[in-house]
């Protein structure tokens, strides 16, 4: 159980267009939703955290107007890059966190996210 | 904001040799986590700590949470070669949204 997917596995866009990728925790439900963006060779760094039913909270430096969260259901949360431009390309992972109480956070297998 | 620093960062090991890796941070974590990542995938949980001195293993993996809760390590015994990937450190604090914060990852190569 606890299994996490995302939708596309992998995109690549021309520079200015938007780009949703999506988070769907398959078997459980998930109140809490984390992005995270990881460039070649980095770490995974935390872009906004997505509650279902309200608005996401972004870490500091990361563009609310520009990374568009949205949760709203407890299976399905979407990140959505708005103009993108070749810098925002990277590896962007989803992770869910169960409603049932317990802290512990799945992770989708991630999307790679190309812009030309 | 908090930063999780990662020991080694890469290191090659012969098969069938133990591997140590550490992560300090600069401030306490309620608990402690061990991902692994393979290329192109995300990370996958091996060992998550609770208290702070907790000792657990998970087969050829064991962790410890350190008495401060600022440091953990995780050694790998007897590694064999699908042991390769990144090894990420991660803490969690248990406040707001409970937010993972990532190490900065020790890269691990096994040579047969």
């Amino acid at each position: 159980g606890a299994v996490v997917s995302q939708h596309p596995s992998w995109v690549i866009c021309k520079s200015g267009t938007s780009v949703k990728i999506e988070c769907r925790s398959l078997d459980f439900q998930a109140t809490t939703m984390f992005w995270y963006r990881q460039f070649p060779k980095q770490s995974l760094m935390l872009m906004a955290t997505s509650n279902e039913g309200s608005k996401a909270t972004y870490e500091q430096g990361v563009e609310k107007d520009k990374f568009l969260i949205n949760h709203a259901s407890l299976t399905l949360s979407t990140l959505t890059v708005t103009s993108a431009h070749p810098e925002d390309s990277s590896f962007y992972i989803c992770s869910a966190q169960r409603t049932s109480g317990d802290n512990e956070q799945f992770f989708g297998p991630g999307t790679r996210l190309t812009v030309l | 904001g908090q930063q999780l620093n990662q020991s080694p960062q890469s290191m090659f090991i012969q098969e069938g040799e133990d591997v140590s890796m550490n992560c300090t941070s600069s401030s306490i974590f309620n608990t402690w986590l061990w991902y692994k990542q393979d290329p192109g995938e995300g990370p996958v949980l091996l060992i998550a700590l609770y208290k702070a001195g907790e000792l657990t293993s998970n087969g050829r993996l064991t962790a410890q949470f350190g008495i401060t809760r600022k440091d953990s390590f995780l050694n790998i015994s007897a590694s064999i070669p699908s042991d390769v990937g990144i090894y990420f450190c991660a803490g969690q604090y248990y406040g707001g949204y409970q937010k993972v914060t990532f190490g900065t990852g020790t890269k691990l190569q096994v040579i047969p």
